[in-house]
């Protein structure tokens, strides 16, 4: 049964880096049918996809964000991160890593849904 | 990329059916097939319900179905219980990346 867990800091000050890390077991995160992603709901808002990253490197984010954010895959201790750099109040959120299921187009392999979804870790940026 | 938009809440009687309704644009939601729907209890993070619009994972309820016609995709619960009160969103792959609905709270009276 696959289980993603993140973890990170549980505070980051405004113009600061929030980082975060999911691991996975249960699992491999080099599988050619799956993405592992980021999203992210403000409290009491909606979700917001942050981005996605492929075992190869592959990248895609949120045109919103694309500026601020990086996210990186190290296969071998079975974790993706993810970088937002320059934040605000506004970036307060739950951060979720997720399991983004693709499919296979003439365009490559494409992102589909999210299918297992880590508990989620709250992090408030303020000083 | 704008979100997909959602009606901000729905209610039904137990046993009765409610529909969500996920509107989007050609360029996204009536463009792709790929349509998802999520289903959020408070302080859990988002459960799949859907996905590639009308597949149900396993261990989902038959009760729940989706659908698409245009530019809007459906969510149908039927047989309306209880524990089926919470949050639910629909997504969809875009050109731009993957974008989620606005959100629907639905209320089992």
């Amino acid at each position: 049964q696959l289980h993603l867990q993140e973890s990170g800091p549980g505070l980051v000050q405004p113009s600061e880096t929030l980082s975060l890390t999911c691991t996975i077991s249960g699992g491999f995160l080099r599988s050619s049918s799956s993405y592992w992603a980021w999203i992210r709901q403000p409290p009491g808002k909606g979700l917001q996809w942050i981005g996605s990253i492929y075992y190869t490197g592959t990248t895609f984010y949120n045109p919103s964000l694309k500026s601020r954010v990086a996210i990186s895959v190290d296969i071998s201790t079975k974790q993706f991160s993810l970088k937002l750099i320059s934040v605000t109040a506004t970036d307060t959120a739950v951060y979720y890593c997720a399991r983004q299921e693709s499919y296979s187009s003439d365009s490559g392999v494409i992102p589909d849904y999210f299918d297992h979804w880590g508990q989620g870790t709250l992090v408030p940026v303020s000083s | 990329q704008s979100a997909l938009t959602q009606p901000p809440s729905v209610s039904g009687s137990p046993g009765q059916s409610v529909t969500i309704s996920c509107t989007g644009a050609s360029s996204d939601l009536g463009h792709y097939n790929r349509v998802s729907w999520y289903q959020q209890s408070p302080g859990t993070a988002p459960k799949l319900m859907i996905y590639e619009v009308s597949n149900r994972p396993s261990g989902v309820p038959d009760r729940f179905s989706g659908s698409k016609s245009g530019n809007t995709a459906s969510l149908i619960i039927s047989g309306l219980q209880a524990e089926d009160e919470g949050d639910y969103y629909c997504s969809s792959y875009t050109s731009s990346g993957t974008v989620f609905g606005t959100g629907t709270k639905v209320t089992v009276l």
